[in-house]
């Protein structure tokens, strides 16, 4: 079946510092979408992307669909301790209805 | 302008018995989505239903699991007979067109099987 592969699965950063993470599939996919989900709560939607190599921004948030349409980056600059949580990319893939979710990437920021 | 709501929050079960999971999709929204997740997992697609259809089932178990989502009313989740293995958060997402557009996430409801 398909698989998506998310990296890194956790990291510890500094208050101020820039983060990056990113997702990877071995099929193509025709939507990513970037979510944050809180302890106890469902996945809040940050960022979709519908077309390979857009490139897209949400306040300290930035994301770009890859040309190959295998991959996606999440960027999150100027960190603060709010941005604590976990993110999760999710690819549709094609000529399916069902999201592919991978496998979250837990940010912890040091004050 | 009220989110996806899923009630109950929390649900407490003993082996064998049945489990009802409730999902009011936003408003305007006819699409949607039930998920499952594990601890410090991500979430499994289980079903992706419109008014009156269920256009995939194909993350569903094949028994003991059913999915509606009426004319009327909010989508149901029913989980008869349940296990431990049962226990999980299940998350309901609506979308206004299904498809490829984004999905708009409940609180989900937190499955216990004693």
């Amino acid at each position: 079946g398909q698989q998506l592969n998310q990296s890194p699965q956790s990291m510890f950063i500094q208050e101020g510092e820039d983060v990056s993470m990113n997702c990877t599939s071995s099929s193509i996919f025709n939507t990513w979408l970037w979510y944050k989900q809180d302890p106890g709560e469902g996945p809040v939607l940050l960022i979709a992307l519908y077309k390979a190599g857009e490139l897209t921004s949400n306040g300290r948030l930035t994301a770009q669909f890859g040309i190959t349409r295998k991959d996606s980056f999440l960027n999150i600059s100027a960190s603060i301790p709010s941005d604590v949580g976990i993110y999760f990319c999710a690819g549709q893939v094609s000529g399916t209805y069902k999201y592919i979710f991978g496998t979250g990437t837990r940010l912890k920021v040091l004050a | 302008n009220a989110g996806v709501m899923q009630n109950p929050r929390h649900l407490v079960r003993r082996r064998g018995q049945e489990a009802r999971l409730r999902c009011s999709p936003m408003k305007g929204h006819s699409h949607v989505y039930w998920y499952r997740q594990l601890p410090e997992e991500g979430l499994k697609f289980m079903v992706y239903l419109q008014k009156e259809n269920i256009i995939d089932e194909s993350g569903m178990p094949k028994e003991r699991f059913s999915a509606e989502f009426p004319k009327e009313g909010p989508s149901i989740l029913r989980i008869q007979q349940v296990v431990r293995g049962d226990s999980a958060a299940y998350f309901c997402a609506s979308s206004p067109l299904g498809g490829d557009h984004e999905q708009f996430f409940g609180p989900g409801t937190r499955l216990t099987v004693l």
